[in-house]
């Protein structure tokens, strides 16, 4: 089994562009998570999908950031424009609901905004 | 604003012996908690939970201690060893909306040889 997979691993960019982050996750799963991690504030939710439909997005910081879920094995996290404080590793998650409680996660993309 | 807090940036300790590392929380209707490793490069990887009904549980090496009255878990490692070295995540959640995690900022450990 692949895992998660997230692309690009790296991304740099200038401030005002716009930045698309890919995950495919574990072929079965059916809950996807997007989560950002900062030294100030940790791992934070973003925003999840169950079979593909956004479920809870209370934590997407602004109305820059959308994320889409297409089919059951992609999802995007787009920032449009991007700005530096957005500078983050962005992580992806992906769950069965078979186990309850264990979120697998991707390598994560490291994203920098010059 | 922070539910979960991790106030030890970083720990170190000798192999062999124990390491504890430690979590607060601020949100009662939390019962349900987990700790996740983190290699550098890598996603974190879940390690151990435990439930807000019990006050231990213990998987090989790791054991979680709860102290609901008090707010605060924490994990114990023993003995380590230097492939403990990472960075441990605390996280919580209200079991009826388990996939509503709330992370701390993590604390790096260091095992010295």
């Amino acid at each position: 089994d692949a895992g998660v997979i997230q692309s690009p691993r790296h991304e740099v960019t200038e401030m005002g562009q716009e930045v698309t982050l890919r995950c495919k996750p574990i072929s079965g799963h059916d809950y996807l998570f997007w989560y950002r991690q900062t030294m100030m504030r940790g791992l934070e939710l973003l925003i999840y999908f169950n079979n593909n439909v956004p479920i809870d997005d209370s934590g997407m910081p602004e109305d820059r950031f959308s994320a889409k879920m297409p089919n059951a094995s992609f999802s995007t996290l787009k920032i449009q424009p991007s700005e530096p404080r957005d500078s983050a590793v962005y992580f992806c998650a992906s769950r069965w609901t078979g186990f309850t409680d264990t979120q697998y996660f991707g390598p994560g993309t490291r994203l920098t905004v010059l | 604003d922070q539910q979960v807090k991790q106030n030890s940036p970083s720990l170190s300790v000798q192999e062999g012996r124990i390491s504890i590392l430690n979590c607060d929380y601020t949100n009662s209707m939390f019962d349900y908690f987990l700790w996740y490793k983190k290699y550098p490069a890598e996603g974190p990887t879940f390690l151990i939970s435990i439930s807000s009904i019990k006050d231990k549980n213990e998987d090989g090496r790791f054991t979680v201690f709860l102290n609901k009255s008090a707010k605060h878990l924490s994990l114990h490692i023993v003995p380590s060893q230097p492939g403990d070295s990472a960075v441990y995540f605390c996280a919580a959640s209200e079991k009826l909306r388990a996939n509503n995690l709330f992370f701390g900022t993590g604390t790096r450990l260091t095992v010295i040889p």
